[in-house]
């Protein structure tokens, strides 16, 4: 089955340590997402690329970078995590065309960041 | 400034018992408006896309509609496997920008 997949699923890394995220698809969308969800609240929109083009939201942290290295995988990699960065990160992908009408976006199953 | 306002954040049904969830939100133009179910631990789940005021989409004990500064998810008889966070999420005109709202959790007993 197509689908989006996270590894891993639980991730703990200690205060300032460097972390990176993977996030792969088999759905050959365009347009990939990062979100970080802390609980009970919104998931909030760090970056997404459409194909290569990176689009970075004002507010999300220098601290939070992305790498997309082909269509198939993104990485988030936070370079020296805070104890405000435990969330879960959900990586989402799309198809879509400037443009056009919106499509729905099909998540992964999360990675849950624990910072010590 | 685009927002997303859910309510309530949480509601109780007993099963069989029917209600609506709402979406208010503030767009500069509507791209497409969104609903997501999300389990626990989970990602979320696609359920409709609206796109303009006036449409209605279902799907077997959902049905979701739209005007235009609201949207609504009507749970008819439900079950306790509809148990879960249900999102809504809209991208304005212009770009890929997705604004979710907090959600509400809906909890159906049996």
């Amino acid at each position: 089955d197509a689908m989006v997949i996270q590894n891993p699923r639980y991730q703990v890394t200690q205060f300032g340590k460097p972390v990176t995220l993977s996030c792969s698809q088999t759905l050959n969308h365009n347009v990939m997402y990062w979100y970080q969800q802390k609980s009970s609240q919104a998931p909030k929109l760090l970056f997404h690329y459409y194909d290569k083009d990176f689009n970075n939201e004002a507010d999300t942290p220098d601290n939070f970078q992305s790498r997309r290295p082909n269509t198939s995988f993104c990485f988030l990699d936070i370079r020296s995590p805070g104890l405000g960065d435990a969330a879960m990160y959900l990586c989402a992908t799309s198809r879509e065309l400037r443009g056009a009408l919106s499509y729905e976006q099909y998540f992964g199953p999360g990675t849950r960041l624990t910072v010590t | 400034e685009d927002q997303v306002t859910q309510s309530p954040e949480a509601l109780r049904l007993q099963e069989g018992e029917s209600s609506s969830l709402n979406c208010s939100y503030t767009v500069s133009g509507l791209r497409g408006l969104f609903w997501y179910r999300q389990d626990p631990g989970k990602g979320p789940e696609f359920l409709f896309t609206l796109y303009s005021a006036g449409e209605e989409k279902e799907k077997e004990r959902l049905k979701a509609t739209l005007t235009k500064k609201e949207s609504f998810l009507h749970i008819t008889a439900p079950k306790p496997e509809d148990s879960a966070t249900y999102l809504c999420a809209v991208q304005a005109t212009g770009g890929f920008k997705t604004i979710f709202g907090a959600g509400t959790r809906l909890f159906v007993k049996a």
